[in-house]
């Protein structure tokens, strides 16, 4: 199947401070991909949707100047937590669908963030 | 309402059991749905398609009623392995994917 890479896995760092985590699609291009917050416990919660080329396009409730989402190509999407605190920390997962009208949706590795 | 209602658990059986799982979704135009598994702090990985007609691999039987809207997982012969999060999720069209907050099972030895 698709294959989506996320990095990176781990990241800790200090309260205010800027984390990017990128996702890239390595054997089809994503004209979309989605990011994705998850707490232990809890099921993802869609935070926004990136088109390639444009915009995009956030969920209610999810700060588009905190959460930053640059998609460039069709093969990378980046999501800059910027000016991280602790309430921030949590699981980031990206995923993607090659086309805009396949069904699947394929998901990185997740990016777990802690935030001191 | 909830675009997507799961039964979040816990499902705790012992190895070999049956064990079936359901999700029920409000949109009736919902076109395409998907069980997911998701193991700890990892990604959610696909499982299977769901398509009306029912299918099947191994063990693992997934049906869609778009009467009920309601789509089912069952598992047989449950292998410790198959401890996880069971996520279903429903495409609405375009990029309107919904997810179930995941139901959790446990195979005891």
């Amino acid at each position: 199947g698709a294959v989506v890479s996320q990095h990176p896995s781990w990241v800790i760092c200090k309260s205010g401070t800027s984390v990017k985590i990128e996702c890239r699609s390595l054997d089809f291009q994503a004209t979309t991909m989605f990011w994705y917050r998850q707490f232990p416990k809890q099921s993802l919660m869609l935070m926004a949707t990136s088109n390639e080329g444009s915009k995009a396009t956030y969920e209610q409730g999810v700060e588009k100047d905190k959460f930053l989402i640059n998609h460039a190509s069709l093969t990378l999407s980046t999501l800059t937590v910027t000016s991280a605190h602790p309430e921030d920390s949590s699981f980031y997962i990206c995923s993607a669908r090659p086309g805009r009208i396949a069904e699947k949706l394929f998901f990185g590795s997740g990016t777990q963030l802690s935030v001191l | 309402r909830k675009e997507v209602e799961q039964d979040p658990g816990p499902f705790n059986v012992p190895e070999g059991a049956t064990v079936a799982f359901n999700c029920t979704y409000s949109n009736s135009a919902s076109q395409s749905f998907f069980w997911y598994r998701q193991d700890c702090r990892k990604e959610p990985k696909l499982l299977m398609s769901v398509y009306s007609s029912g299918n099947e691999d191994g063990r693992f039987t997934a049906q869609l009623n778009r009467a009920s809207q309601y789509i089912s997982l069952l598992i047989r012969d449950s292998k410790l392995s198959d401890s996880a999060t069971y996520l279903c999720v429903v495409n609405n069209w375009g990029n309107q994917f919904y997810f179930g907050t995941g139901t959790s099972l446990t195979v005891i030895p």
